[in-house]
């Protein structure tokens, strides 16, 4: 049973154009919201983060959107680059212990077309 | 700045055989995190550890262990390994005294199981 369910799989976006992913979870236990950007044979890399209480968080061309009453959050990659091509995952943490696992979306393949 | 480390990058076993992966968190980090990623899917959490004790603990088979040193790196011991171990393996760090959650991942180990 996934635990974070991400969409769409795949995007084809222009160059220039707005990317938007997004996710949805069920457990209101989360309270952490990143999302992750990983090219082929490489690790995630950690591009921009929210928590629950926070409605909009914005870094450069990335902006995370959430509805926590929705239990949903996007991610938007505004005037996308060839160079954005890359899978991006969503994520919720939870903390159980001292540590918060992270438990990722299925993972959207991007691919932004020059 | 200083990532996190995996060591080795590359490692091809045969079934039944044992293989040990080691990590090396970011200095000051006091949190390890081990993720499994299967090709196609998304990474899934093993175990973490914090201040060099067991935190939590996922899908991680009985034959697989895992601890972290007194210096910090950790290390995933696999033995008896099959077929469907073979996947990216993923250490990531973070600084949980801090208050933050920002997971940082290393650049993943690719193991082969023939």
């Amino acid at each position: 049973q996934q635990q974070v369910k991400q969409s769409p799989q795949s995007l084809i976006v222009q160059k220039g154009g707005i990317s938007i992913i997004n996710c949805a979870y069920e457990n209101t236990a989360f309270d952490y919201f990143p999302w992750y950007q990983q090219f082929p044979g490489k690790g995630p890399a950690l591009l921009i983060a929210i928590r629950p209480d926070v409605s909009e968080k914005k870094e450069g061309r990335f902006t995370i959107s959430f509805n926590k009453s929705a239990k949903q959050f996007s991610l938007h990659i505004m005037d996308s680059q060839p160079g954005d091509s890359a899978t991006y995952f969503c994520a919720a943490s939870i903390t159980t212990g001292n540590t918060g696992k992270l438990i990722f979306g299925q993972g959207t393949t991007l691919q932004v077309k020059p | 700045a200083a990532g996190v480390i995996q060591s080795p990058r590359h490692l091809i076993k045969e079934k039944r055989e044992t293989a040990t992966l080691k990590c090396y968190p970011i200095p000051r980090h006091d949190t390890v995190y081990w993720y499994q990623q299967g090709p196609g899917q998304d990474p899934q959490f093993l175990i973490s550890f914090y201040e060099k004790m067991q935190s939590d603990k996922g899908s991680i088979p009985d034959r697989f262990s895992a601890q972290q040193f007194s210096d910090y790196h950790s290390e995933l011991n696999m033995s008896s390994l099959e077929l469907g171990d073979s996947a990216l393996y993923f250490c990531a760090s973070s600084l949980r005294t801090s208050g933050r959650d920002e997971q940082f991942f290393g650049p993943g180990t690719r193991l082969t199981v023939l």
